[in-house]
């Protein structure tokens, strides 16, 4: 059965870095699929960061800019958010997620069909 | 960014009741698109993806349907578990976008 935790700071300072790690138990990141964090907060509903594949690949959405950083770490199970300069704005639920992809002959669809717990980060000095 | 409305953003069912919800997206996501259900404080937990297929363990009340930009989840003879807010989203193209939820209430 495949498990995600997400760890890290529950508070972080105005413009500073917000990281936090999601620990995957059951499945080997290295046997394939994305995996992603996402967050949710009462301002903004759900929105997804981004994703990385095994290999280090990623992808992120634009409206975080410049300010992230999704990396993986095949030998402890793991991959990691990094989110700079961050604004009350940024305070929020935090989620990792494994992007699946389902098949059916040569089609094929994506969704996060396991999710962590979710880790509230609160940005305040 | 493809954008995903939700509608309605609230409704209040009974135990027992039909009900069904809708998403649109502003430009065609073919059959890539997925329905979540949250309970309070829990993670979302997928119900459905693209468009049709039932999750495993998901129950039969559940369905969508739908293709293009007019999808919805219908939920037959709801049961006390099922109030919860429900999300669509579409898998079609990066950035994944959401809609912004539909609360289902006890009447």
């Amino acid at each position: 059965q495949v498990q995600l935790q997400e760890s890290g700071p529950g508070l972080v300072k105005p413009s500073e870095i917000l990281s936090l790690t999601c620990a995957v138990s059951g499945y080997s990141i290295s046997s394939g699929y994305y995996w992603g964090w996402l967050r949710q907060s009462p301002g903004k509903g759900l929105e997804w960061i981004g994703n990385v594949y095994h290999t280090g690949s990623a992808y992120y959405n634009p409206s975080f800019k410049s300010r992230v950083t999704i990396s993986v770490d095949t030998s402890n199970n793991q991959f990691s958010l990094r989110l700079t300069s961050v604004t009350a704005a940024d305070s929020a639920v935090y989620y990792c997620a494994r992007d699946f992809t389902f098949y059916s002959g040569v089609a094929s669809w994506d969704a996060m069909d396991v999710w962590g717990q979710g880790t509230t980060v609160t940005v305040s000095s | 960014d493809i954008r995903v409305t939700q509608s309605p953003s609230s409704l209040s069912a009974s135990v027992g009741d039909r009900l069904s919800i809708t998403c649109r997206t502003s430009q065609s996501v073919g059959t890539s698109l997925n329905w979540y259900e949250q309970k309070l404080g829990k993670a979302p937990r997928l119900l459905i993806y693209a468009a049709s297929t039932l999750q495993s363990g998901v129950p039969l009340r559940f369905s969508g349907s739908g293709s293009g930009t007019d999808f919805t989840l219908t939920i037959t003879s709801l049961q006390p578990e099922d109030f919860a807010t429900y999300f669509c989203q579409q898998s079609y193209s990066q950035p994944y976008v959401f809609g912004g939820g539909t609360r289902v209430h006890i009447k």
